[in-house]
């Protein structure tokens, strides 16, 4: 099992562009979600999925959008991006039977310029 | 707003040593309880969960759960410098029926040889 993956790792963007974040899971979990971490701010929750086909707002999700394409995967959009949205971002997923427990991707360094 | 506080550190021990890690949290309701680790440019790794006051056990870690201080620890025991790392605390709370995570910003822990 892969576990949580994502896509790209790294990516350098100019002020304004648009791009999507892809993240997939094999563990078949049902929710899925993700954050950006940023120095000195820790993991802040950007969007959420509970389950398939549904989506809700977390701590920060103003400039981005987010799609729950199917079980394994949930993708997130920067529309337009500004320099302040260059940090880490990761995707994690947990399933609702245990314990809670989230599980975390690699990561994707995004920069802004 | 729901918050998880830990010290930022850096927390210094040798290597065999005791490290102990601090975190407390705001919502008295929180009923689930993980650590995680970072090392740096890495994602985070659920290292220990806890839902019960008192003691859990998993090799050299130990976690520490007092609910009504609304107080977590993580000890580790022989530090070792592999130890090395940043260590998040996160709290589990209920959001419109569904579960999803606090981070604390994290502490770093650093262990010489």
């Amino acid at each position: 099992n892969a576990g949580v993956t994502q896509t790209p790792k790294f990516q350098v963007l100019k002020t304004g562009q648009s791009m999507t974040l892809q993240c997939a899971q094999d563990m078949n979990h049902n929710s899925m979600y993700w954050y950006r971490q940023d120095p000195g701010m820790g993991l802040r929750l950007i969007y959420y999925s509970a389950s398939e086909g549904t989506t809700d707002k977390g701590e920060v999700p103003n400039g981005y959008n987010v799609s729950r394409l199917n079980k394994r995967e949930f993708s997130l959009r920067l529309e337009s991006a500004a320099p302040s949205q260059t940090s880490v971002y990761f995707c994690a997923s947990s399933s609702w039977t245990g314990n809670n427990e989230q599980f975390f991707g690699p990561g994707t360094r995004l920069t802004v310029l | 707003q729901k918050e998880v506080e830990q010290n930022s550190g850096p927390l210094s021990v040798p290597e065999g040593a005791i490290a102990s890690l601090n975190c407390t949290y705001s919502d008295r309701g929180s009923q689930s309880f993980f650590w995680y680790r970072q090392y740096s440019g890495k994602s985070p790794e659920l290292i220990m969960s806890i839902y019960s006051n008192g003691d859990k056990e998993d090799g050299r870690f130990t976690a520490q759960l007092n609910k009504a201080s609304q107080y977590v620890s993580l000890l580790i025991r022989d530090s070792q410098p592999s130890d090395s790392a940043t260590y998040l605390c996160a709290v589990l709370s209920m959001n419109s029926g569904y579960s999803t995570l606090t981070f604390g910003k994290g502490t770093m822990l650093l262990v010489s040889p």
